[in-house]
């Protein structure tokens, strides 16, 4: 069964609103999670790394006012795109890796985001 | 940080041949090295892993090899199929530093029956 949930799986919003995205670790604490982007044919693009209780480290070139992370418990990862333009149209996509399994990343099923 | 090259970026063989797909990584660091497949609008799914220790590791018709001085590893598809067709990402990570998965830029397969 699933071991990360992702949601929602697609959604369609205006220019200028905002939009959160959840990601749950289902069967483990998770301490880390991973947030990547997908532009359509082209590969996975690490935006941040979300730690529990602290605030998240943002790759170059993410600007973390813009997408904004919340790891407020070991099971949820939120990932909020503020005053969403169609350029963040995107699969964005949530990932966690489990201890036990060193370096192996599960996957939520990814949102795919359309801003009009 | 880590970067990851790969190629092909399309690969198209017939039903039954071999197909393979190589990459690079750049941080000597990495120790960890999984590949991923992904169908169209679905997430990716860990077809199998390599670490450094290791120089080859084989699941039925994949096989993944390492070269370390190098930095190359490679996946290998053997007997071919239609359903093996999807696209193909290579990975870089150290897990023990905590660095997440850093993805090549993907092969797409196309294996025709």
């Amino acid at each position: 069964g699933a071991v990360v949930s992702q949601h929602p799986s697609w959604v369609i919003c205006k220019s200028g609103t905002s939009v959160k995205i959840e990601c749950r670790s289902l069967d483990f604490q998770a301490t880390t999670m991973f947030w990547y982007r997908q532009f359509p044919k082209q590969s996975l693009m690490l935006m941040a790394t979300s730690n529990e209780g602290s605030k998240a480290t943002y790759e170059q070139g993410v600007e973390k006012d813009k997408f904004l992370i919340n790891h407020a418990s070991l099971t949820l990862s939120t990932l909020t795109v503020t005053s969403a333009h169609p350029e963040d149209s995107s699969f964005y996509i949530c990932s966690v890796k489990r201890e036990a399994l060193i370096g192996e990343l599960f996957f939520g099923e990814g949102s795919r985001l359309t801003v009009l | 940080g880590e970067n990851v090259e790969q190629h092909p970026s399309t690969l198209s063989v017939q039903e039954g041949d071999s197909a393979v797909i190589k990459c690079t990584y750049s941080d000597s660091a990495s120790n960890y090295f999984p590949w991923y497949k992904q169908e169209l609008g679905k997430r990716p799914q860990l077809i199998i892993d390599i670490r450094s220790n290791v120089g080859e590791k084989k699941d039925q018709r994949i096989a993944v090899t390492l070269n370390k001085t190098a930095k190359h590893f490679s996946l290998h598809i053997t007997e071919t199929q239609p359903e093996d067709s999807a696209v193909y990402f290579c990975a870089a990570s150290n897990p023990q530093a905590g660095t997440a998965l850093i993805f090549g830029k993907g092969t797409t397969l196309s294996v025709s029956s």
